[in-house]
């Protein structure tokens, strides 16, 4: 059964850091281009990064460059999301989602929250 | 940015009856386009990929159609487990881009 599960959320002070994990089971994690999409509370969907299967592509949306990293570790299952210089329009529910070579998302964690707010 | 404009926002209809979403890319997206259902409380699970190719285990009354700029999302015979919002997707180009999504309620 395919898995993903976010990790990581939490309540934060803006400007601070936190880093998302996202631990994948059930499918061959390597061959999958990994993403991070986020949803404002009651608002829409919003992509936030991508990385491909070996880390050689990685993109992001423009409201978090300079500030997120996406990595992966393909040994240990798992995807990151390093996030600095947090801002309270950073606050929202945090998905991972996997895509296999186009870039729609068959798969979508349960999103672990964060919420940025003094 | 491709810019992906839906609707319509909010959506009330009968049980059995045929619903249509739509969205608008504002430019050619190539048929690099997916609809999503997000029912309350739940992640989003993809529907229809490649603008008209059904998921597996997707219901067949969902389908999908369009081409170019213009796209849409066809419900047949509405169940009372579609009430969700409903969300289209660009990936054609990064950044990948949604359309601001369809609350569909049942009368």
């Amino acid at each position: 059964e395919v898995q993903l599960v976010e990790s990581g959320g939490g309540l934060v002070q803006p400007g601070r850091s936190l880093k998302l994990s996202c631990l994948a089971s059930g499918f061959t994690f390597s061959n999958y281009g990994m993403n991070w999409i986020r949803q404002a509370p009651g608002k829409g969907l919003e992509w936030v990064a991508s990385i491909s299967s070996s880390s050689s592509y990685i993109y992001y949306a423009d409201t978090v460059k300079g500030r997120f990293t996406i990595s992966r570790d393909n040994a240990k299952n798992t995807l990151y999301l390093q996030m600095t210089s947090l801002r309270s329009e950073d606050t929202a529910l945090y998905y991972c989602a996997r895509h296999k070579v186009a870039g729609y998302f068959d798969f979508w964690g349960p999103g672990t929250m964060v919420t940025v707010s003094s | 940015d491709i810019q992906m404009t839906q609707s319509p926002a909010s959506l009330s209809a009968s049980l059995g009856e045929t619903v249509t979403i739509e969205c608008r890319a504002s430019e050619d997206i190539y048929n690099g386009l997916a609809w999503y259902q997000q029912k309350p409380g739940k992640s989003p699970q993809l529907l229809i990929y490649n603008a008209n190719s059904l998921h597996t285990g997707v219901p067949s009354r969902f389908s999908g159609s369009g081409s170019g700029t213009q796209y849409s999302l066809k419900i047949n015979s509405l169940q009372s487990e579609d009430v969700a919002s409903y969300f289209c997707q660009q990936y054609y180009d990064y950044p990948f881009t949604f359309g601001s999504g369809t609350k569909l309620e049942i009368k």
